[in-house]
């Protein structure tokens, strides 16, 4: 079984500019999450999608970030202009709603605002 | 509101001692708790989980972890810990029953020396 895709791993930008990472979960999973891992922190959640819905996103800085889950498979998070403390690692995570509510990672998109 | 706290931010032990690694939360009713390994430049895997049941739970890698509800904690042990078993560990609850919403602590970078 395939895991939890992400892409790009890493990506520099200065800062004012936008970015775009992209996620494939694992099929079938109908639930994707979205976390920001800042170094030194663990992860905290931006954005949780139920299929194409979105079911969390209280902690998502909406001036900025912006995601979307089209036809509930496949999802893009973006940064746009990007600040300096937006420095982080993205991760994204699948799951199977409301079954064991194990959540599978994918290896990250590390962010570096310059 | 839910929150996870490891106080041990960074641990050394010797290849084959024992090892435990201390996480307390904080949550009204019975949690829903995780520990996830985080190898450099990977995303988190899940070692073990606790719903409900027998408290002490045995997880992958031969780690294990038992919850404590008097003293709201988690804590994860080893008995003999091999030089792999180097990496950030990570402690999470669920926010509550009607969300996945992981909430997870700070961390605890594991060193091992042989």
């Amino acid at each position: 079984e395939a895991g939890v895709a992400q892409s790009p791993r890493y990506k520099i930008i200065e800062k004012r500019q936008s970015v775009a990472f992209w996620c494939n979960p694992i099929s079938g999973h109908a639930t994707l999450y979205w976390y920001q891992q800042i170094l030194g922190q663990g992860p905290k959640l931006l954005i949780q999608f139920q299929n194409n819905g979105v079911v969390d996103d209280s902690q998502l800085p909406k001036d900025r970030f912006s995601a979307e889950r089209l036809k509930g498979v496949d999802s893009t998070l973006k940064i746009q202009p990007a600040k300096l403390e937006d420095s982080a690692v993205y991760l994204c995570a699948s799951s199977l709603f409301g079954q064991s509510r194990e959540q599978y990672f994918g290896p990250g998109t590390r962010l570096t605002v310059t | 509101a839910q929150s996870v706290t490891q106080p041990d931010i960074h641990i050394t032990v010797s290849e084959g001692a024992s090892l435990e690694l201390r996480c307390n939360y904080s949550y009204g009713a019975t949690p829903y708790l995780f520990w996830y390994v985080q190898s450099p430049g990977q995303g988190l895997q899940l070692l073990l989980k606790y719903f409900s049941g027998d408290t002490l739970v045995q997880g992958i890698k031969g780690f294990e972890a038992e919850f404590k509800r008097s003293q709201s904690s988690f804590n994860l042990r080893k008995p003999s810990v091999h030089w792999s078993d180097a990496a950030e560990y990570f402690c999470a609850v669920v926010g509550s029953y009607n969300t996945d919403k992981l909430i997870f602590g700070t961390g605890t970078r594991l060193q091992v020396f042989p």
